[in-house]
């Protein structure tokens, strides 16, 4: 019965270097979701999975950031030469695909914590 | 996307009721409801969700307006521990944008 599961939890690097985080999404979830969130501030998507289907990358700020996901299973999350902007919460979501997707809830892990210094 | 429109913030006392609304004007015929909500230092966590008629679940209660351009999610009975940021999303296409929420402070 485990949830969605990120890691590291917590992050600190230094500018310029490249930084993976990863996301482990409940078996059978279909959906994958990443999104940014900055210190007091909402949720941002940056890129969503479904399935097979190509992901949509329209939220990603950056051609610094990119994902990956390997079919319905782990993604990664990479931010290539970090600057401190990227500080942040990045958090991961999954949801199963039904016969009507969009009653499907998200569920959401519990995000890691990025300081660049 | 169906814009969602929620106030900032909202204050409440404990053990009353609250009614945290959201507007959302340009909904679709397909588009469900979400609402969710973040504890301090937590990933948000799912709350309800509903199409057209009124649903109650154990954690709260959604109203949904008979034109769809507004809900209303309800705690009967706040609580400390419901102190957090209520987010609700009309969502007729994949990316589940979310919007500011509104954050909840319950006052003892």
């Amino acid at each position: 019965g485990a949830g969605v599961s990120q890691s590291p939890s917590n992050k600190v690097t230094e500018k310029g270097k490249d930084v993976e985080l990863r996301c482990d999404p409940i078996s059978g979830h279909t959906a994958l979701y990443w999104y940014r969130q900055r210190l007091g501030q909402g949720l941002e998507f940056l890129i969503y999975f479904q399935g097979n289907s190509a992901p949509d990358k329209s939220g990603l700020p950056s051609d610094r950031f990119s994902a990956e996901r390997t079919g319905e299973s782990v993604s990664t999350l990479t931010i290539q030469r970090t600057q401190q902007e990227d500080s942040a919460v990045y958090l991961c979501a999954s949801s199963p695909k039904t016969g009507s997707f969009y009653n499907s809830p998200l569920h959401f892990g519990n995000g890691t914590r990025l300081t660049v210094t | 996307d169906a814009k969602t429109t929620q106030p900032n913030s909202m204050e409440s006392n404990e053990e009353e009721p609250v009614h945290l609304p959201c507007n959302h004007s340009t909904i679709s015929g397909t588009d469900y409801i979400h609402w969710y909500r973040q504890l301090p230092s937590q990933g948000p966590e799912y709350v309800i969700h509903g199409l057209t008629s009124n649903v109650n679940n154990r954690m709260a209660s959604l109203a949904i307006a008979e034109d769809r351009k507004s809900s209303t999610l309800i705690l009967h009975r706040a609580t400390l521990r419901d102190a957090a940021v209520y987010y609700c999303i009309g969502n007729n296409n994949n990316d589940m944008r979310f919007g500011a929420g509104t954050r909840l402070t319950v006052k003892p």
